[in-house]
């Protein structure tokens, strides 16, 4: 099975700032990626996915970049409504996810 | 509007059984893998299981393999969660999750519907 070790376990930041997640596969998933926001009472809403792929209606604050077994996802521009958990997700095989960021306004 | 609304959870004893509805509309839902995916309280996130668009394909993690049955009717825009001898563990919101063909994240999730697993 495919693990994903994902950091920090939660972050604490101010309006306008940057904010960089990570994520590290056991080994290789070839960009096989997606990255999932969740708020507080709500399922999972899909933001990013093959790693760098924006979905649709995501603001252009959100990218994600990496290969092989190294990702992240970076919100720039910090705003109110990204407060939530973020979670990754690998697809190579099967499914598997990462154990969430907690993001909170400083 | 896309729309994935689940039902079927509630309390339900260790041993037992329990089947999980999802009610699918907004899109050709036969055109769609679907999925169940899993969140015990303040957890993070796991796959349950996968079924093609045309139900005979399907796909289980070892966690619920030989416990947990999957399964749509097309007809009815609708996926089904079967589940049997249920453990603690089991405990959890679980939400159905739309995959499209030739893609494999999950693209759109309900809002789930919770589950308990005690005595």
């Amino acid at each position: 099975d495919i693990q994903m070790t994902q950091s920090p376990a939660s972050l604490s930041a101010s309006l306008g700032e940057t904010v960089t997640i990570e994520c590290r596969a056991s080994e290789d998933i070839y960009s096989n990626l997606a990255w999932y926001q969740q708020k507080p009472g709500n399922s999972p809403q899909l933001l990013i996915y093959d790693a760098n792929s924006l979905a649709d209606g995501v603001p252009s604050r959100f990218s994600g970049s990496g290969s092989g077994t190294q990702y992240s996802l970076k919100i720039n521009s910090l705003q109110s409504e990204d407060v939530a958990s973020y979670f990754c997700q690998q697809y190579n095989n099967y499914y598997t996810f990462g154990a969430g960021t907690k993001l909170e306004l400083k | 509007e896309v729309q994935l609304v689940e039902s079927g959870g509630g309390l339900v004893q260790p041993g037992r059984s329990l089947k999980l509805s999802c009610a699918a509309s907004g899109f050709t839902f036969s055109n769609y893998y679907m999925a169940w995916v899993r969140q015990a309280p303040k957890k993070g996130l796991e796959w349950v299981a996968t079924i093609s668009t045309s139900g005979s394909r399907t796909y289980y993690p070892d966690s619920v393999k030989g416990r947990f049955t999957i399964s749509r009717d097309n007809a009815k825009s609708s996926l089904y969660l079967q589940m049997n001898s249920l453990k603690s563990e089991d405990t959890a919101t679980y939400y159905c999750a739309r995959r499209e063909l030739g893609y494999w994240y999950f693209d759109f999730w309900g809002p789930g519907t919770m589950v308990t697993v005690s005595s």
